[in-house]
């Protein structure tokens, strides 16, 4: 069965500082790796698409992608408590669906 | 961005009603849909991949007798939940596959459904 680990958290962190979010993946064959943000009692929100191996830079996020040690990892610099949020790691499979790991949630403190 | 929308965003109904969801892809044609359903503080589970012009495909164990699903056009997906009980009372959102957009899958705002 494919499995997408990451630690529940909460991580906390002070306002502008990087925050690190792990995600590891069970699934040799994946591809394609997302990174979502999902605040409290709304949906996913794409943040992070990430394919190859090595770091990926949009903004204030940064995607990093290690296809050998099954390894995805999404930092957030000056971090702010706007990004205050659960974060979820997913890969995707067979037909193109995800598998949603449970998340983590962060805190940013001002 | 590609935008997708959930109709109703909040539903109540008694137990024994069904209760029909909307999803919409708003700027772009999505052949496949997907519907998923999150408790609270659980993470998303998928419950079924909607293919326009055919049936969908359910993840195991969930009941595609109790939960129809229907993806009539490249806009639209419909899921509808038939005599609903309390225990699926969920949060249940959808996305769509976009495939100008490296097929990446993008979320409805979902709806919540409390079954009384």
């Amino acid at each position: 069965q494919k499995e997408v680990e990451q630690n529940s958290g909460p991580l906390s962190v002070p306002e502008g500082a990087i925050a690190s979010l792990n995600c590891t993946y069970s699934d040799r064959g994946s591809q394609s790796f997302f990174w979502y943000r999902q605040y409290s009692g709304k949906s996913p929100e794409l943040i992070m698409s990430i394919y190859s191996n090595g770091d990926k830079e949009d903004g204030r996020f940064t995607a990093q992608l290690n296809k050998a040690s099954q390894y995805v990892s999404l930092l957030i610099r000056d971090s702010q408590p706007s990004d205050s949020a659960t974060y979820l790691c997913a890969v995707m499979g067979r037909y193109s669906t995800l598998t949603f790991g449970k998340g983590t949630m962060l805190l940013v403190s001002p | 961005g590609a935008v997708v929308s959930q109709h109703p965003s909040r539903v109540i109904c008694k137990s024994g009603t069904s209760v029909k969801i909307e999803c919409r892809s708003l700027d772009f044609q999505a052949t496949t849909m997907f519907w998923y359903r999150q408790f609270p503080k659980k993470s998303l589970m998928l419950m079924a991949t909607s293919n326009e012009g055919s049936k969908a495909t359910y993840e195991q164990g969930v009941e595609k007798d109790k939960f129809l699903i229907n993806h009539a056009s490249l806009t639209l997906s419909t899921l509808t939940v038939t005599s609903a009980h309390p225990e699926d009372s969920s949060f249940y959102i959808c996305s769509a596959r976009d495939p100008d957009h490296n097929n990446e899958q993008f979320f409805g705002p979902g709806t919540r459904l409390t079954v009384l």
